[in-house]
């Protein structure tokens, strides 16, 4: 099947530091990959889709220059948190669609933890 | 609107007893149902799906889901558990012009005591 691998698996930055996290598709090429967020206890919620070669589109209330996505090619897309701080600590999962679009492929999610 | 309802937050089974978490959507078009499995700290696993055709379908590690559009559920379901079981179950539905885009429940907990 096909395999997206997201990279770090953990991080812990400093308040007011940049991370990014790196989502691949490995055996498929990917136009379009989602970002999730995930708090402890809660639902994933999703953030942003990621396009390639063109903008990402944010959902409603997600802060758009502080969560920058970029969707370099075909097999990659990645997440920085510009900024950050205690509040961002979270749990980020990229997902990738499959050749026909009708489900999806998850990464192993991101653990950032910002002290 | 479109959205996914898991009301059980929490369930404790006791191990070889049967499972059924609930799940129901609203969602305006044919919708692509699916279940995860999440296990702390973990990423997601896909245990099964449904798209057409039979409304019973079967997944990985024993577990089964029946489709009923009449109640806009998806419960899923397992006859004996086990206690490799105990895990963040999570449903999720999405479409076929919504490109792999999903819209999760809340999900739900499972703890299996011996």
């Amino acid at each position: 099947g096909a395999v997206v691998s997201q990279h770090p698996s953990r991080v812990i930055c400093k308040s007011g530091t940049s991370v990014k996290i790196e989502c691949r598709s490995l055996d498929f090429q990917a136009t379009t990959m989602f970002w999730y967020r995930q708090f402890p206890k809660q639902s994933l919620m999703l953030m942003a889709t990621s396009n390639e070669g063109s903008k990402a589109t944010y959902e409603q209330g997600v802060e758009k220059d502080k969560f920058l996505i970029n969707h370099a090619s075909l097999t990659l897309s990645t997440l920085t948190v510009t900024s950050a701080h205690p509040e961002d600590s979270s749990f980020y999962i990229c997902s990738a669609p499959g050749t026909l679009a009708t489900e999806a492929f998850f990464g192993q999610g991101t653990r950032l933890t910002v002290v | 609107a479109q959205s996914v309802t898991q009301p059980d937050i929490h369930i404790t089974v006791s191990e070889g007893a049967s499972l059924e978490l609930r799940c129901n959507y609203s969602y305006g078009a044919t919708p692509y149902l699916f279940w995860y499995v999440q296990s702390p700290g973990q990423g997601l696993q896909l245990l099964l799906k449904y798209f057409s055709g039979d409304t019973l379908v079967q997944g990985i590690k024993g577990f089964e889901a029946e489709f009923k559009r009449s109640q806009s559920s998806f419960n899923l379901r397992k006859p004996s558990v086990h206690w490799s079981d105990a895990a963040e179950y999570f449903c999720a539905v999405g479409g076929y012009n919504q490109g792999g885009k999903l819209i999760f429940g809340q999900g739900t907990e499972l703890s299996v005591k011996p």
